[in-house]
């Protein structure tokens, strides 16, 4: 059992529509990251939060906007999506290099369709 | 910068057999490795992690990887393998100074019966 909970499992939405992608963690940790994972494609990072502060935001267009209301909970929010963004968006949370080696522990991820 | 490669898209292994996963790193300083595995619509769970110490690292499910500094190598291994191992395996480096970590493409573990 994951310590780190994502909802929706899965989504489908219109290219017009607003959603949220709702992540929280368990554990205690003081960091988060978004990443997306696209078929045939490496793992990339979004976004991290540490310490509720966005710290890294890696050319990520607008239509993902991202928020940390506290240290355990992460949301990513979604309008005017393109097709090509369907994917699997994983959370993950960390308890920071300050506090451990940094393992990351993820969640079951979102599986989001674009029609 | 930090990176990780990972050379094999694909092993294919019998059970029983011993498997290997291979990944090179490229770090400045001392590295912090780590190995990952995803099962099919499931996030990635982790295995092991190199942080300093002896070369070898146990992990979970009887996983174990040999830390290389001279080839650089961060290779995954287990003595006798399972139909149950096939998945999705990610090696992992963190970027120094940060709380970011870096995947390798992914390498898919195939075990026959």
């Amino acid at each position: 059992e994951t310590g780190v909970t994502q909802t929706p499992r899965h989504l489908v939405m219109g290219m017009t529509n607003k959603k949220s992608l709702k992540c929280e963690q368990h554990l205690g940790h003081n960091a988060m990251y978004w990443y997306k994972q696209s078929a045939k494609k490496p793992l990339e990072l979004m976004f991290v939060y540490s310490l509720e502060e966005r710290v890294e935001n890696n050319s990520v267009p607008s239509r993902f906007s991202p928020e940390c209301p506290n240290s355990s909970h992460l949301f990513l929010h979604l309008h005017t999506l393109q097709p090509e963004d369907s994917a699997l968006y994983l959370c993950a949370s960390s308890q920071g290099r300050s506090r451990s080696t940094g393992e990351l522990f993820f969640g079951e991820g979102s599986r989001l369709t674009v029609l | 910068a930090q990176s990780v490669a990972q050379p094999e898209d694909q092993v294919n292994v019998a059970e029983g057999n011993p498997l290997t996963v291979k990944c090179t790193y490229s770090v400045s300083g001392n590295p912090y490795l780590f190995w990952y595995v995803q099962y099919p619509n499931r996030g990635l769970q982790f295995l092991l992690k190199y942080i300093t110490g002896d070369n070898l690292v146990k992990g979970s499910y009887g996983f174990e990887a040999e830390f290389n500094k001279s080839q650089t190598s961060f290779h995954l291994k287990k003595p006798s393998a399972l139909v149950s191992d096939s998945a999705l395996y990610f090696c992992a480096v963190r970027v120094a100074n940060t709380d970011k970590l870096i995947f390798g493409t992914g390498t898919r573990l195939q075990v026959f019966p």
